[in-house]
């Protein structure tokens, strides 16, 4: 089974509305990240919250991070068409790092 | 222009066979990685380098190997190439292995 896993599978919002992927993990982590990947691109990463940290922003993104319940949130605010992607989460330990499947967000117009 | 380049954008190699990917980082960077994309498996990490070091492999199989003859290069060597290695790869690059990372637009590798 994955070390890693966000939920839902998918989502779809409307633009400017606000939006929650989850990522729950199964192993003691170092740190977590998040990355987005566009169809077509490469990932891009978007916040690395480390274990002793609980909260992180970067712009309209905030990632939350709960070691006692292994899980970490990425919420997205005011959300544009080209937040379109897949979200993935990544656990990271004594450097090793594990990917889960990604959450698919379409985000309409 | 790009910051990293990753060449080529398609591979066709057939089993067997043994073929290089190449990736150059212009971001001055100190750290490069190596992750794989493929359609059955979560996005995989597989090697890290610093300062064209070794210094994280996360990859069972020593048919990978990375080779870095210069400081912004990391290219992946594959021998025996299986079906199974069918997959997209992509390379990635950091100021150190601490910060944050910038992939390329991977090499979409198909092995018949």
């Amino acid at each position: 089974s994955q070390l890693a896993e966000e939920n839902p599978w998918a989502l779809s919002v409307h633009e400017g509305e606000s939006v929650t992927v989850n990522c729950s993990y199964k192993t003691s982590i170092t740190a977590l990240q998040w990355y987005r990947q566009k169809s077509g691109e490469g990932p891009a990463q978007l916040i690395l919250i480390r274990s002793n940290e609980r909260e992180k922003r970067n712009g309209r993104l905030r990632a939350t991070l709960d070691t006692s319940s292994q899980s970490s949130s990425l919420s997205i605010t005011a959300t544009r068409c080209e937040d379109t992607a897949v979200y993935f989460c990544a656990t990271e330990n004594n450097n090793r790092i594990f990917f889960g499947d990604g959450t698919q967000l379409v985000v309409k117009p | 222009d790009p910051k990293i380049i990753q060449k080529p954008k398609y591979l066709v190699a057939v089993t067997g066979s043994e073929k290089i990917l190449i990736c150059e980082q212009y971001l001055g960077h100190n750290a490069m990685y190596w992750y794989r994309q493929s359609a059955k498996k979560p996005l995989e990490f597989m090697f890290s380098y610093s300062y064209q070091k070794l210094m994280d492999n996360q990859t069972a199989s020593s048919r990978f190997q990375p080779q870095s003859s210069k400081k912004n290069h990391l290219d992946l060597q594959i021998t025996a190439l299986k079906p199974d290695d069918s997959a997209t790869y992509f390379c990635a690059s950091s100021q150190d292995r601490l910060g944050e990372q910038y992939f390329g637009p991977g090499t979409r590798l198909t092995v018949l």
